[in-house]
């Protein structure tokens, strides 16, 4: 079946505008996280949906970076006003089970550069 | 809060030996511990896991051991071969799922 689906795949912009990146998990999963991976870095949890409500939005950076979640399906991460350290790999996993006990499945990520 | 130290942080090894990734965790609660491996440029996925009620797990060449009274966890590669090289992440889950940094491992010709 499908699995988890970013888009963009790469997305070049310039410092200060505002981008918006996409997630498509596997259908019927209802827990959906954002992580950022920095180059050679670990991952960096951002943010954690059970459904469509964000209980964990602890990994958060600023007020500048936001992200929603419709249908209990897909989940966009906006992020304002980029500077030159959002530049990073976003990474979407999707999971069956609402509670953090289930394994995740990654998405490719969407490769961000702010030049 | 919780938090996960992952050793080493590079790794080689001979290819055929075998290689050993360990890990430790600050909550107590934690009931959920999986692995991914992450390729150069991929996805990370997921090549095992265990919960708090086992002590041990295998599948074929990866096998991973928890010790809940010492709170860490390791996962054990035997036989190493080339498309073994990778990042490896252990993970620690209650409320909250934590990663450790990542091993970077090496198979050596």
């Amino acid at each position: 079946g499908a699995g988890v689906s970013q888009s963009p795949s790469n997305k070049v912009t310039e410092k200060g505008k505002d981008v918006e990146l996409r997630c498509d998990p596997i259908s019927g999963h209802t827990a959906l996280y954002w992580y950022r991976q920095s180059l050679g870095q670990g991952l960096e949890f951002l943010i954690y949906f059970q459904g469509n409500s964000a209980p964990d939005k602890s990994g958060l950076p600023s007020d500048r970076f936001s992200a929603e979640r419709t249908g209990g399906s897909v989940s966009t991460l906006t992020i304002q006003r980029t500077q030159q350290e959002d530049s990073a790999v976003y990474l979407c996993a999707s999971s069956l089970s609402p509670q953090h006990s289930q394994p995740q499945h990654f998405g490719d990520g969407t490769r961000l550069s702010i030049l | 809060g919780e938090n996960v130290e992952q050793h080493p942080s590079t790794l080689s090894v001979q290819e055929g030996d075998s290689a050993v990734i360990k890990c430790t965790y600050s909550d107590s609660a934690s009931n959920y511990f999986p692995w991914y491996k992450q390729e150069l440029g991929k996805r990370p996925q997921l090549i095992i896991d265990i919960r708090s009620n086992v002590g041990e797990k295998k599948d074929q060449r990866i096998a991973v051991t928890l010790n809940k009274t010492a709170k860490h966890f390791s996962l054990h590669i035997t036989e190493t071969q080339p498309e073994d090289s990778a990042v490896y992440f252990c993970a620690a889950t209650d409320d909250k799922i934590i990663f450790g940094k990542g091993t970077r491992l090496h198979i050596l010709p």
